[in-house]
Formats: C-alpha cells, structure tokens, sequence
C-alpha cells in the first residue's frame, strides 16, 4: 500500500516556464515532508522540505505547497532550467526519522 | 569535509553467492539506512539502524541482512544474491528531521 503517491512517471516543461509537480499521501501522522532530487548515477540530494504545520516553503526558485486537507504536495520551480532536469522523488518523514518515498517524477526541460 | 562513500560503485555477482555492499560515513550521524531503487518502485527501505548494535528491518528486507558496530559503518550484506535483488542500491545517513544524505549508489547485478 503507497503511502506516498507520484502519480506523474514524468512530465515535460519548456524552459523558462513553471514545472509542477504533484505528490498524494495517505497518512496523516507524517511531521514533514520532503523533495528530493535526483541526476543519473549519483544518489539523492535533499531539495526542499515542509513541516507539517506549515502550507508554503520558498527557497529560490523551489516552492512546495501542503494542503493538509487533501492531503496533498506540490513543488513549483520557477522559472525552469535545463539543470532541473532530474528524477523527483516526493517523500514524508514520520516520528521515527525514517522517510518513505514515492516513485519519483522524471522532468524534463525543453529547450 | 565530511562525506558518506559507498563501494563497490558496480558489482556482479552470481547467484547463490554471499555479497556485502560496503557504506561509510564521516558525518558522525546516529542514523543510517539501506534503500533499493527499481524502475517502478523508486527507493524502498531496506533496512535501518539508530546507532551501534541497532538494526531494525524496513519493508524489503527478506534475503538482507545489516550489522552495525560502530558510528561509521553499516554494510549490507546478502546472504544467497538472487537475479531479483539487481538494482541499484543506496546508503543515507541522518541525525534526524530528515536531512538524509545519500551516497552515489552501488549497481549490483546478479547473474
């Protein structure tokens, strides 16, 4: 059973414009919830993060979105550049610092 | 500076035979976890530890096994490889909240 769902495999935006990209979670109990980015052959890299008691958190380019209610997360970038190019991994962090994350969102930016 | 390193980078083995994926951190970080990456499934915890003699299993963790003694070092080990444990692998460390930090990732192959 997912408990964190990305349900866009990859999505592809021209650049300058904005890249959405949308995340689901079924569990409310989650404290904080993350984006990650990823390039091919390396691991990870955190991007941008938001607590629970939060809706909006901005750095730079990167804003994520939670709607408690719907439980639902969104990351914007703005304006987007061919280095977003990535696979984004959607992810939520319980009490026990242990994330779970969603099968991630390949973006692509067009030229 | 400090760092998180993973080795092998690659690494083919055959089935029925023993392998341990190596992992090293310099962050001085309690927590660290295994998770396996699969086109479909994205990363998927394999198993975790909060500190020296802890280990705890996460949800794929049939035909793992980890050890844990001292603050620097959780290899990864499997018992018997099998074809369906190929995939790409990866190591984080964190001292809570989330802020994982990844290695580069061991592609294991098993024929």
């Amino acid at each position: 059973d997912q408990q964190v769902k990305q349900n866009s495999p990859s999505l592809s935006v021209q650049e300058g414009r904005i890249s959405i990209l949308n995340c689901d979670y079924t569990n409310s109990m989650f404290d904080y919830f993350l984006w990650y980015k990823k390039y091919p052959a390396e691991g990870p890299t955190f991007l941008i993060s938001i607590s629970s008691i939060k809706d909006k958190n901005e750095d730079g380019r990167f804003t994520v979105f939670l709607n408690k209610s719907a439980k639902h997360l969104s990351l914007h970038i703005v304006p987007s550049q061919p280095g977003d190019s990535a696979v984004y991994f959607c992810a939520a962090l319980n009490r026990d610092d242990k994330i779970i994350f969603g099968k991630g969102t390949r973006l692509h930016i067009l030229p | 500076d400090a760092e998180i390193t993973q080795s092998p980078r690659h690494k083919i083995t055959e089935t029925g035979r023993q392998v341990t994926l190596a992992c090293h951190q310099t962050w001085n970080h309690n927590n660290m976890f295994w998770y396996r990456q699969d086109l479909g499934h994205g990363l998927r915890l394999i198993h975790y530890s909060y500190g020296v003699h802890d280990t705890n299993k996460g949800e794929v963790s049939d035909g793992y096994s980890v050890s844990r003694s001292n603050t620097e070092d959780l290899p990864l080990t499997l018992e018997s490889a099998a074809s369906s444990q190929t995939s790409v692998y990866f190591c984080a460390s964190s001292e809570g909240q989330g802020g994982y930090t990844f290695g580069s990732g061991t592609r294991l192959t098993v024929v």
